[in-house]
């Protein structure tokens, strides 16, 4: 079946250091992906996305590549702040005709000042 | 309003009692879902609703679980007899449409405590 698998957590990081929170999925066809972030209190929301091949989304200094050859779609970040505290979610959707997102299990990264 | 509206935020329940948890979608935005999120099982999708009728209820995990949605708006999420494993945060989110890439907004949830 469709699947997305998130490297586990928690990621701890320092501040100003290089950020990566691995996800490969499994899909029977071509679907969007995303990455969605939940800060402490907070809903999810969207942190970005990519809908084909190759496609670059990003969004507050945070970026992911969507690679059908590897079926992956990383999120990276150069240089972390402690608000990037929060809990990251990589989905895909696009499969269905209802749009209906599934999600990873989510990865908790913690930044240290 | 300009988002997803959940509410009661937070509920806390007897074992054996009804709940109604309510979302407000953003307005004119078709399409609406539930969502579960709870520890070691992640974000599990319940029902979509299209509309008022909901063509994929496969996320529901039992009978007890039912959902309604009126005038292609508000939309009640209710479980029957609750248990403890029903302790969880119950997600809504709405999108305009269902196209691929379409951005799903989520609302910030509904806290279920089951005792």
């Amino acid at each position: 079946g469709n699947s997305v698998t998130q490297m586990e957590g928690p990621v701890t990081l320092s501040e100003e250091a290089f950020l990566t929170i691995n996800c490969t999925y499994t899909a029977t066809g071509y679907p969007s992906l995303f990455w969605y972030v939940q800060y402490p209190g907070e809903g999810l929301q969207l942190l970005l996305k990519a809908t084909k091949a190759d496609d670059k989304g990003s969004n507050k200094g945070f970026e992911a590549t969507y690679r059908k050859e590897t079926t992956s779609f990383h999120l990276e970040k150069g240089s972390v702040q402690v608000s990037d505290s929060a809990v990251y979610f990589c989905a895909l959707s696009g499969l269905s005709n209802t749009g209906k997102l599934i999600f990873g299990q989510g990865t908790t990264l913690q930044v240290k000042p | 309003g300009a988002g997803v509206s959940q509410s009661p935020s937070n509920k806390v329940t007897e074992k054996g009692k009804d709940v109604e948890l309510r979302c407000d979608p953003i307005s004119g935005h078709t399409a609406l879902y539930w969502y579960r999120q709870s520890l070691g099982q992640g974000l599990e999708f319940l029902i979509y609703f299209q509309g008022n009728s909901a063509p994929d209820k496969s996320g529901l995990p039992s009978d007890r679980f039912s959902a309604e949605r009126t005038g292609g708006s508000v939309s009640t999420l209710t479980i029957q007899r609750t248990q403890q494993e029903d302790s969880a945060v119950y997600l809504c989110a709405s999108s305009f449409e269902t196209g691929s890439g379409n951005t799903i907004y989520f609302g910030e949830g509904s806290w279920l405590t089951v005792v």
